[in-house]
């Protein structure tokens, strides 16, 4: 089964400032989506990023995929107090469907 | 659409006892799966299913925890008999295939004492 791991555990940034989220996974995958948890609430998806494509833009997110490296980055730009959440990355493996989500990145961004 | 929808969204038992959470997914989504996430185990799979079928269990940690899904818009999570560590959120999350994210219910906060 894949599991994603995000990297740092934990980010600290202004507002303002931009915050980059890394994720790595083991076997090869069919699509990578990234997700935002605010405390208390259930996961929300955020974008998908399937296994032929390098890049992907939504807003003020950005995410890059290296099927070579099997990693994956989520930029943020221009940050903002409410981008405050856990993110996490769900590698999907390919031929399955089973997504198994790391410790997630927890990101806090102060006024 | 009113999303996936959970419930109870808070539930309290004696140790013992048997729990019922319930979710109903979103209509035309085939993919249905059941996590927990806790502070010292993060977010758990413990099933999913594709349209009705239960295709991976592996995730569902003894046998005092069972999972149904009856028809394409309810499926039920029930544990029996209840035991503190248990007490978790349990999340519902439906899909409509493997090109398209999940949408995560609210969750279902079980506190067993």
């Amino acid at each position: 089964s894949q599991q994603g791991e995000e990297d740092p555990q934990a980010l600290s940034i202004q507002e303002g400032e931009n915050a980059t989220m890394n994720c790595s996974y083991k076997t090869s995958i069919n699509n990578l989506q990234w997700y935002r948890q605010n405390s208390g609430r259930g996961l929300v998806h955020l974008i998908l990023i399937r296994s032929n494509e390098r890049e992907k833009h939504s807003g003020r997110l950005r995410v890059t995929l290296d099927t070579s490296k099997k990693s994956s980055s989520l930029l943020i730009t221009a940050s903002r107090a409410a981008d405050t959440a856990s993110y996490f990355c769900a590698p999907v493996e390919t031929g399955g469907f089973k997504t198994i989500f790391g410790a997630g990145t927890r990101l806090f961004v102060k006024a | 659409d009113a999303g996936v929808i959970q419930s109870p969204r808070h539930e309290v038992t004696e140790m013992g006892q048997e729990v019922t959470l319930r979710c109903k997914p979103i209509s035309g989504h085939d993919y249905l799966f059941w996590y927990r996430q806790t502070m010292m185990r993060g977010l758990e799979l413990l099933i999913y299913f594709n349209n009705n079928v239960p295709i991976d269990d592996s995730g569902m940690p003894e046998d005092r925890f069972s999972a149904k899904m009856p028809n394409a818009s309810f499926s039920t999570l029930k544990i029996q008999p209840s035991e503190p560590r248990d007490s978790a959120v349990y999340f519902c999350a439906s899909s409509p295939g493997t090109l398209r994210g999940y949408t995560f219910g609210s969750g279902t906060r079980l506190t067993v004492v």
